[in-house]
């Protein structure tokens, strides 16, 4: 258990729909970030919150959208999903910045049919 | 922003035999650099990382990574690999600080 926890841990849902993907950073981490992993792509960033705040943004489509509540949790929407979206999406936290490295949550499996 | 390339994609090895995992970055300025590994079904988790000084940094199960900043490169070694070993191998780095890139990962298959 690497202390962050990402829901669910797969998740299959149709095209054209919506889902919420839920992170919470290891105990003391204030910045939060997310990856998207396929076969093809390997592993994209996305965006990096830091103590609620959007710090940086990678590849992220439009139809996505990430937050980082109070409590540092953090949950990324995918909207109007596709079939490309289907790919693992990770979550990573660290103290501050990257510049010490991440450490990863599970990831959470998505299947778009 | 700064990319990163990770020459083979998939290496198969025997049990004892040594192994070296290409990792190379376009960026020039100072860089942090690090390697992750991915067993399996599971989260991916730092081998080891590069700020500054001695060039070779070692990591846990033995693995170590030599920076040549000529080369731009970050190679990964370990002198005798295990069934264990089996897993996928990510090089990264960062410029900014904001984030990781991350190279396309090298697929390490040990047989017995």
């Amino acid at each position: 258990d690497s202390g962050v926890t990402q829901t669910p841990k797969h998740l299959i849902t149709a095209t054209g729909q919506r889902v919420t993907l839920r992170c919470s950073p290891r105990s003391g981490d204030l910045s939060v970030y997310w990856y998207q992993q396929s076969l093809d792509q390997g592993l994209q960033f996305l965006i990096h919150y830091y103590n609620g705040e959007e710090r940086a943004k990678g590849n992220i489509l439009e139809r996505f959208s990430a937050q980082q509540f109070p409590d540092l949790h953090s949950e990324l929407n995918l909207s109007s999903l596709e079939l490309g979206d289907s790919a693992l999406y990770f979550c990573a936290s660290s103290v501050q910045g990257a510049n010490y490295g991440y450490t990863f949550g599970s990831g959470t499996r998505l299947t778009v049919v | 922003a700064q990319s990163v390339s990770q020459h083979n994609h998939h290496v198969i090895l025997s049990e004892a035999a040594s192994l070296e995992l290409g990792c190379n970055y376009s960026y020039g300025g100072t860089v942090n650099l690090f390697w992750y590994v991915q067993y399996p079904g599971q989260h991916l988790q730092l081998l080891l990382k590069y700020f500054s000084g001695d060039p070779l940094v070692k990591g846990i199960k033995g693995f170590e990574a030599e920076f040549i900043k000529s080369k731009f490169s970050f190679n990964l070694r370990k002198p005798s690999v295990q069934w264990s070993d089996t897993a996928e191998y990510f090089c990264a780095v960062t410029d900014s600080g904001y984030a990781l890139n991350f190279g396309k990962g090298t697929s390490l298959l040990v047989t017995p």
